[in-house]
């Protein structure tokens, strides 16, 4: 398995545009993650989903943001408008059985 | 909170010296997971420790659970310049669910 995809890598924005953003979690884990990482907030757990269906979303800061989860392979997650304090950089994870896997991450800059 | 909180927040050390790393958290557990994070990448896991175990080995971690303290330790022998990163704990407190939340780490730069 090539381990859990995350695209894009980069995204720069500007100020009031939709972002989104994509993973694909390893075949056959059933939890998958999204976090936010920055600076001053550390590593945040947004959302996690157990069998595509969300479990937690209290960590979503506002309702700009949105996560989906249509199948097994692929989740979404989608910031509308956006703004400049969503600049971070976004994990996507996913695990069976306690061990999670780590995407590489999207480095997302909003001007 | 519902994670585990770090201690160091940083840490140097020289090469080839040992580095310990602490965790506390504040409710039971049913296990205890370490994860190391290199700059500007996803985290890595490293060990697994459940609840009745109090000890575990991977290569040059070692790493320590005391369910009655609520903590744990993650120490690294033989300490390496590639060993330079963050480090993480993340206990599971819900039983048949896996929620993963981190604490700020502790910043391990290893001097050569």
């Amino acid at each position: 398995d090539a381990g859990v995809i995350q695209s894009p890598r980069h995204e720069v924005t500007e100020m009031g545009q939709e972002v989104t953003l994509r993973c694909k979690p390893i075949s056959g884990h059933d939890y998958l993650f999204w976090y936010r990482q920055t600076m001053m907030r550390g590593l945040e757990l947004l959302i996690y989903f157990n069998n595509n269906v969300p479990i937690d979303d209290s960590g979503m800061p506002e309702d700009r943001f949105s996560a989906k989860m249509p199948n097994a392979s692929f989740s979404t997650l989608k910031i509308q408008p956006s703004e400049p304090r969503d600049s971070a950089v976004y994990f996507c994870a996913s695990s069976h059985r306690g061990e999670a896997f780590f995407g590489q991450g999207t480095r997302l800059t909003v001007v | 909170s519902q994670q585990g909180e770090e201690d160091p927040q940083a840490l140097s050390i020289q090469e080839g010296e040992n580095a310990t790393m602490n965790c506390s958290y504040k409710t039971s557990i049913n296990n205890l997971q370490w994860y190391r994070q290199n700059s500007g990448r996803g985290l890595v896991h490293l060990i697994l420790i459940r609840s009745n175990e109090r000890e575990k080995h991977s290569g040059r971690l070692r790493v320590t659970l005391d369910t009655s303290k609520k903590s744990s330790s993650l120490l690294i022998t033989a300490s390496r310049a590639a060993d330079t990163a963050s480090y993480f704990c993340a206990p599971s407190f819900n039983f048949g669910n896996e929620k993963l939340t981190f604490g700020t780490g502790t910043r391990l730069t290893i001097i050569p």
